[in-house]
């Protein structure tokens, strides 16, 4: 069966610490790789995707289709990063999103 | 705005009601999609429209229907509401025919609470 996993429900770190949440997936053929962010009372937002290979607000992700991985990771954590990060492969012609559980971001001075 | 907006913001009912959420996508976004997040099964996808066509279809009950009309707009109709059925209902847009590359954009959300 096709999933994804976020381990980790929470994560807190100081500001200026690095972060790195973590996503597995199971999945058949090859999905594409999204990370969404949800700020408080803010809709979900496309923080990046792993075809793109761009570094968006400092956060970078690598595919690494050996361990299934692609996990998220920024060098400095600054406040403004608290929020939501959800992991989500893209699959087929639908290109349905399947989200993983999500992992909150705490940030902390 | 031009984003993909949502109503109405919140809907208290009860058991056995029927309700409906509408979408309006992006201009210019052909396909829209349908999400229900609860606290127990997380983010879920439902249903998937393209140009007024059904296109996929996710974990979405029976009891819950969707149609997209020629305008592009989209509702969610839900019916013999349970308690199970309180979540918040996201519809997306995205510009193309469900291409794995197509990026959804995400109205804020529709907080239903069945009483």
């Amino acid at each position: 069966a096709q999933r994804v996993t976020q381990p980790e429900k929470l994560l807190s770190v100081f500001k200026g610490a690095p972060v790195e949440l973590k996503c597995n997936y199971s999945y058949s053929g090859s999905p594409e790789l999204f990370w969404y962010v949800q700020y408080s009372r803010q809709r979900l937002q496309l923080l990046l995707r792993h075809i793109s290979r761009e570094s968006i607000k400092g956060f970078t992700a690598d595919l690494n289709k050996g361990e299934t991985s692609f996990h998220l990771k920024k060098p400095f954590a600054q406040e403004e990063d608290s929020a939501m990060y959800y992991c989500a492969p893209a699959t087929g012609t639908a290109s349905k999103l399947t989200f993983g559980t999500g992992t909150r971001l705490q940030v902390t001075l | 705005d031009s984003g993909v907006t949502q109503t109405p913001k919140h809907l208290i009912t009860a058991t056995g009601q029927r309700v409906t959420l509408r979408c309006s996508p992006r201009s210019g976004d052909l396909s829209v999609y349908w999400y229900q997040q609860s606290l127990d099964q997380g983010l879920q996808f439902l249903i998937q429209y393209y140009n007024g066509e059904e296109r996929a279809k996710g974990n979405i009950l029976e009891r819950f229907s969707a149609q997209q009309f020629p305008d592009l707009h989209s509702e969610l109709n839900l019916s013999s509401l349970e308690l199970g059925d309180s979540a918040l209902y996201f519809c997306a847009s995205s510009v193309r025919q469900g291409m794995t590359t197509d990026t959804q954009y995400f109205g804020p959300g529709t907080r239903l609470t069945v009483l």
